[in-house]
């Protein structure tokens, strides 16, 4: 079946804008995950969706970031107001709980900030 | 704090060695872990997944072991290919932190035929 797809594959923005960047975690998979990787940095955790409950935002690193997940399926990560910092690739995963939470990552976002 | 670390950074290795990555981490309540593979440019593919119930997981040329009271990981590949060369992370679910990953910086592995 179909892995987890992100989109877009690469943006490109100006600082001080917003972007939106979006997920399609695999179907039936419950639980979705947004990560953050840059240089220097590695992988970092950033909001974990489960199903209808509360999102788990403790790895969001300001309140220019927030993400949605909508009818239990996509998922949008918002980043306002753009800074350079923010350039790195930003990775979704989803997982299923009966499968150990085993995460599936999609290809990520290339996000640079100029 | 939780934190992942993996040794050594980088490695090369003429194809048909048998090589070993190591993973630690520094706290034993571990729930599972997971090894992932990366290419350049590329998402994450996931390798193998050890409970911590577990003391191994194999998976063709791939054997991941676990040993909680040490806290550390290896994964163990077995007459390598120039194919195998990427980089390759591990990472933790922890108990207190059971929603996410937690990852190593990864070794890049470079197989030269």
């Amino acid at each position: 079946g179909a892995g987890v797809s992100q989109s877009p594959s690469n943006k490109v923005t100006e600082k001080g804008k917003d972007v939106e960047l979006r997920c399609d975690p695999i179907s039936g998979h419950t639980a979705l995950y947004w990560y953050r990787q840059s240089l220097g940095q590695g992988l970092e955790f950033l909001i974990y969706f489960q199903g209808n409950s509360a999102p788990d935002k403790s790895g969001l690193p300001s309140d220019r970031f927030s993400a949605e997940r909508t009818g239990g399926s996509v998922s949008t990560l918002t980043i306002q107001r753009t800074q350079q910092e923010d350039s790195a690739v930003y990775l979704c995963a989803s997982s299923f709980p009966e499968s150990l939470h085993e995460q599936f990552f999609g290809p990520g976002t290339r996000l640079t900030v100029l | 704090k939780q934190e992942v670390t993996q040794i050594p950074a980088a490695l090369s290795v003429p194809e048909g060695e048998n090589l070993v990555l190591n993973c630690s981490f520094t706290d034993s309540a571990i729930y599972n872990l997971q090894w992932f593979r990366q290419d350049p440019g590329k998402g994450l593919t996931s390798l193998l997944l050890i409970q911590s119930s577990q003391r191994e997981q194999t998976s063709g040329r791939l054997n991941a072991s676990l040993d909680k009271s040490s806290g550390r990981s290896t994964l163990y590949i077995a007459a390598s290919q120039p194919g195998d060369s990427a980089t390759y992370l591990c990472a933790g679910r922890f108990s207190g932190g059971y929603n996410k990953l937690i990852f190593g910086a990864g070794t890049r592995l470079a197989v030269h035929p």
